[in-house]
């Protein structure tokens, strides 16, 4: 069975563009949560999606936004980027089969501000 | 936020048992116990889960004291591949909230 993939592995943007990253979960798995991990802050939550609908938010601004398909693969985009966006994002994907949470993480984007 | 508080750093000698604290002092009734870690940059693998009752895999055990405030990871046989950032998670399905973790330095 694929594992969670994720692209592009690595890009590089400048301040006040924008960037989509991609994540396609493991097969039969509805859920797929995005994660920031910069080494200041650590592995931070940003959303989690399941069948299409914003189940879970952490707290980031409005400039992160997400979205997830019917065929359960997922995008999030962050508009205006700024030097701090600047991290390693991790998608995981899970299902509750047999009755708790293993999240399956891809092996992340790297973004870097210019 | 995460509710659960740990260490930031430990180490452990080679071939020893390693055993990572976690405080979760606020865990509700129906919460689950997550371990997970993370080696280098890769993304976190998981590695146990418990409600109350002690679990043990292949990896690792995990021992929840009774009021369900505190765990304890335990690496039997600690290698230097477990050299690791290793997150202890209270939370209910969804709603993964990672905190800093613990970093095990395995030392030879």
């Amino acid at each position: 069975k694929a594992g969670v993939t994720q692209t592009p592995r690595y890009l590089i943007k400048t301040r006040g563009q924008q960037v989509t990253l991609s994540c396609s979960p493991i097969s039969g798995h509805r859920s797929v949560s995005w994660y920031q991990q910069t080494p200041g802050q650590g592995l931070q939550f940003l959303f989690e999606y399941f069948s299409e609908t914003q189940r879970n938010k952490g707290n980031f601004p409005g400039r992160f936004s997400g979205r997830q398909f019917s065929n359960s693969r997922s995008e999030m985009n962050v508009s205006t980027l700024e030097l701090g966006d600047s991290a390693l994002y991790l998608c995981a994907s899970s299902s509750l089969a047999g009755g708790f949470l293993e999240l399956f993480f891809g092996e992340g984007s790297r973004l870097t501000v210019l | 936020d995460a509710k659960t508080t740990q260490p930031p750093s430990m180490d452990c000698a080679e071939g020893r048992a390693a055993n990572l604290p976690c405080n979760h002092s606020t865990i509700s009734g129906n919460e689950y116990v997550y371990w997970y870690r993370q080696i280098h940059s890769q993304g976190p693998q998981y590695i146990i889960h418990g409600l109350k009752n002690n679990e043990t895999n292949e990896m690792a055990s995990l021992i929840i004291t009774e009021d369900r405030k505190s765990s304890t990871l335990i690496l039997p046989h600690a290698t230097l591949r477990d050299t690791a950032v290793y997150y202890c998670i209270a939370e209910l399905y969804n709603d993964m909230r990672f905190g800093a973790g613990t970093r095990l330095t395995v030392k030879p």
